[in-house]
C-alpha cells in the first residue's frame, strides 16, 4: 500500500496564475482533506470531500475550489494566486467521515508563489 | 469556529528526561483529539489521540490527558529518545454539523538534547 500520494512534489508559479494539486488516497479511503501549512504554523483546514461533494470548508477564499473523482482522488485548485498562498499543500486521508476516523496524510506538495 | 492554542512553541530537553506540550480549545462540542508528529520535510503522523469521554490514554512511553471542564489537553513523553526530536501538533475535532476538518495548534518544536 503506496499509502496517500500527491503529485508534484514542487511547484513555482507567479502571481495571478492558477495551479492544480492532485491527492491520491490511501487504499480503502473515501474521504479526502485538504490543509495548508505556512512556515512554521500548523495545518489549517481548507474543505473536505466525500462522494463527489465539498462536506465542509474551512475559512478559505473561492479562489480555493476542489473536486473529487469517482476513484476517490482529489484535486485543489488555486485562481489568481497571491504570494501569500505559498506553503505546503498537505492532502489526508480516512476511511469514512466518522469523527474517530484517523486522517492519513501524504507528504505534500510544496507550492512557490514569486 | 474552533480556536487551538499550543505551548510552548520550543522544548529542550535532556534525553532520557520527559517533556510535556500542553493544548487549550475553544469549542465544548470538540470530541476528538489527535496529536501529530512531523518530522522535518515529512508528513504529520498520528502518534496517539483521545476522544471525548476518555481522561487520559498511553501507549508506551506516550500518553494523553483531556480535562473537558478546563478545556485542555496534554501529551506526555517519558525516557525521550534523540528520535522523539520533532515537530508536534496537537488538534481538535468537531463533527457536529457535518463538521469535521481539523483544527491544529501552531506546533511545537521538542529538541532532545545528547
Amino acid at each position: 500500500d503506496a499509502g496517500v500520494t500527491q503529485s508534484p512534489t514542487h511547484l513555482i508559479k507567479t502571481r495571478g496564475q492558477q495551479v492544480t494539486l492532485r491527492c491520491s488516497p490511501k487504499s480503502g479511503h473515501d474521504t479526502v482533506s485538504w490543509y495548508q501549512q505556512a512556515l512554521g504554523q500548523g495545518p489549517q483546514f481548507i474543505f473536505q470531500y466525500y462522494e463527489e461533494e465539498e462536506r465542509q470548508r474551512g475559512n478559505f477564499p473561492d479562489r480555493f475550489s476542489g473536486h473529487q473523482f469517482p476513484n476517490y482522488s482529489s484535486e485543489l485548485n488555486v485562481n489568481a494566486l497571491l504570494l501569500g498562498d505559498s506553503a505546503l499543500y498537505l492532502c489526508a486521508s480516512s476511511p469514512g467521515t466518522g469523527v474517530y476516523n484517523e486522517q492519513f496524510f501524504g507528504p505534500g506538495t510544496r507550492l512557490t508563489v514569486l | 469556529g474552533e480556536n487551538v492554542e499550543q505551548h510552548p512553541s520550543t522544548l529542550s530537553v535532556q534525553e532520557g528526561d520527559s517533556a510535556v506540550i500542553k493544548c487549550t480549545y475553544s469549542d465544548s462540542a470538540s470530541n476528538y483529539f489527535p496529536w501529530y508528529k512531523q518530522e522535518l520535510g515529512k508528513r504529520p503522523q498520528l502518534i496517539i489521540d483521545i476522544r471525548s469521554n476518555v481522561g487520559e490514554k498511553k501507549d508506551q512511553r506516550i500518553a494523553v490527558t483531556l480535562n473537558k471542564t478546563a478545556k485542555h489537553f496534554s501529551l506526555h513523553i517519558t525516557e525521550t529518545q534523540p528520535e522523539d526530536s520533532a515537530v508536534y501538533f496537537c488538534a481538535a475535532k468537531y463533527s457536529g454539523g457535518g463538521a469535521d476538518g481539523l483544527t491544529f495548534g501552531k506546533g511545537t518544536h521538542l529538541i532532545i538534547q545528547p
